[in-house]
């Protein structure tokens, strides 16, 4: 059974502090994403990865980084928590050799800065 | 550039009656198109999707969607609800490297 294991389900965290979620997933995929989900809005592009220690942006990548060091581990950083990022965020991962393949998603951390 | 529409961001059905969740999409080029489900708590789970193959297409637990191409719409159908389909339904667009742009969601309430 295909998995993508986010490591927090829910997370409280102090404006300013630096935050990491990690994403890690067990299907060898090649690429790798990052979106932040909020009501009205459906889910938002913040990065992906296509391969190791690559990265590019998406539609919101401010306040945001991130890591590829591995190809199942992709890691989601804020440098400095900020309550506009109170925000539901989801993992997901899909395979590149074949165009147009669903992406496979975690079940989603609940971040929320106060 | 590709885009996604949900028509109504909430829809409210009584048990046993239809299912229809709307959808229209903008894409420069010939699509992928996707249905996920998310139930409360929970990551999003594919429902069904099209790859330029059959028109219609049939997904889990008896969704189906019908790509047409003259309306660029991709609407989710059932012919019945259950109280378990309550959840929140985007519509996706895949483009270049799998990339996938969604939908605002569509909330639906399933009333006993």
């Amino acid at each position: 059974d295909v998995k993508v294991t986010q490591s927090s389900r829910y997370l409280v965290k102090r404006t300013g502090e630096k935050v990491f979620l990690e994403c890690v997933q067990d299907m060898d995929h090649e690429n790798m994403f990052w979106y932040r989900q909020d009501p009205g809005l459906g889910l938002r592009l913040i990065y992906f990865s296509y391969d190791v220690k690559m990265k590019e942006k998406g539609d919101i990548p401010e306040g945001y980084s991130v890591s590829r060091e591995k190809k199942e581990r992709f890691s989601l950083i804020l440098e400095s928590a900020s309550t506009n990022q109170t925000s539901m965020y989801l993992c997901a991962s899909s395979p590149s050799d074949t165009m147009n393949t669903e992406a496979f998603f975690g079940q989603g951390t609940r971040l929320t800065v106060v | 550039a590709q885009s996604v529409t949900q028509l109504d961001s909430h829809v409210s059905v009584s048990e046993g009656t239809p299912v229809l969740l709307r959808c229209n999409y903008s894409s420069s080029y010939s699509p992928s198109l996707f249905w996920y489900v998310q139930h409360p708590n929970k990551g999003l789970q594919l429902l069904l999707k099209y790859t330029s193959a059959a028109t219609l297409v049939k997904g889990i637990n008896g969704f189906e969607a019908e790509f047409k191409k003259s309306e660029t719409s991709f609407h989710l159908t059932k012919p019945s609800a259950h109280m378990s389909d309550a959840a929140e339904y985007f519509c996706v667009v895949s483009h270049a490297g799998n990339m996938l742009t969604f939908g605002g969601g569509t909330r639906l309430m399933v009333k006993p």
